[in-house]
């Protein structure tokens, strides 16, 4: 089944606690993304990757690592989390930038920083 | 800027009346695309539209892409309580930006 997989879905950890949330997908797609979800802001973009070891800024791309060593592997590190990085992330992946023929997101991780 | 805005926000109907969300865009898109997230899930690709002016249905979903290519609508005719969820638009411009969604809820 041609799927993302996201892990943790849910985690909660501490303040300075360095994380990683992994995200893998089976489609051999170029491009992946992170997005982080809340409420009345809708889907921010992280980072991005075109292909591999290519990434990119998106739009709130502080406090957040990524690296896109293999094609079907996209990590989200948070070095240092803060309660303001307390969110629900999504990674996406697609045949490209554009979204042509749409995104297949992963089904989320919730994360709560205390 | 690049922006995608997305109204209403919220949206409460009755099981059985129709629901519009209106997607709008300040640039030119190349194309638009449209998900539907359901509470607790996420999003969910639904379709994709690419020429001015075109129109596409999926049962009682009816999708439209301005003639301008900057604007974009959703009508879901006749509302069942699986019909529940927020609705995204994401406009392509190079990249995919995502609208703020609308939730809608639906009253049995």
């Amino acid at each position: 089944e041609a799927q993302v997989t996201q892990n943790p879905r849910y985690l909660i950890t501490v303040t300075g606690k360095k994380l990683t949330v992994t995200c893998s997908q089976n489609m051999n797609h170029e491009y992946m993304s992170w997005y982080r979800q809340d409420p009345g802001l809708g889907l921010r973009q992280i980072y991005y990757s075109m292909n591999v070891e290519v990434t990119d800024k998106g739009d709130v791309p502080e406090g957040y690592k990524v690296s896109r060593k293999e094609k079907r592997n996209f990590p989200l590190i948070l070095e240092s989390p803060s309660p303001n990085q307390t969110s629900l992330y999504f990674c996406a992946s697609s045949l490209e930038k554009g979204g042509g023929y749409g995104y297949t997101f992963g089904s989320g991780t919730r994360l709560t920083v205390v | 800027g690049q922006q995608v805005m997305q109204i209403p926000q919220y949206q409460h109907v009755q099981e059985g009346e129709d629901f519009t969300t209106y997607c709008n865009s300040s640039t030119t898109l190349s194309n638009i695309q449209w998900y539907k997230q359901r509470p607790g899930g996420h999003p969910v690709f639904l379709i994709q539209l690419v020429k001015s002016g075109e129109v596409k249905k999926q049962k009682r979903l009816t999708f439209q892409f301005g003639e301008a290519k900057k604007n974009s609508s959703l009508h879901i005719t006749a509302t069942q309580t699986t019909d529940v969820g927020t609705y995204f638009c994401a406009g392509a411009t190079g990249k995919l930006i995502f609208g703020q969604g609308t939730t809608l809820q639906v009253k049995p």
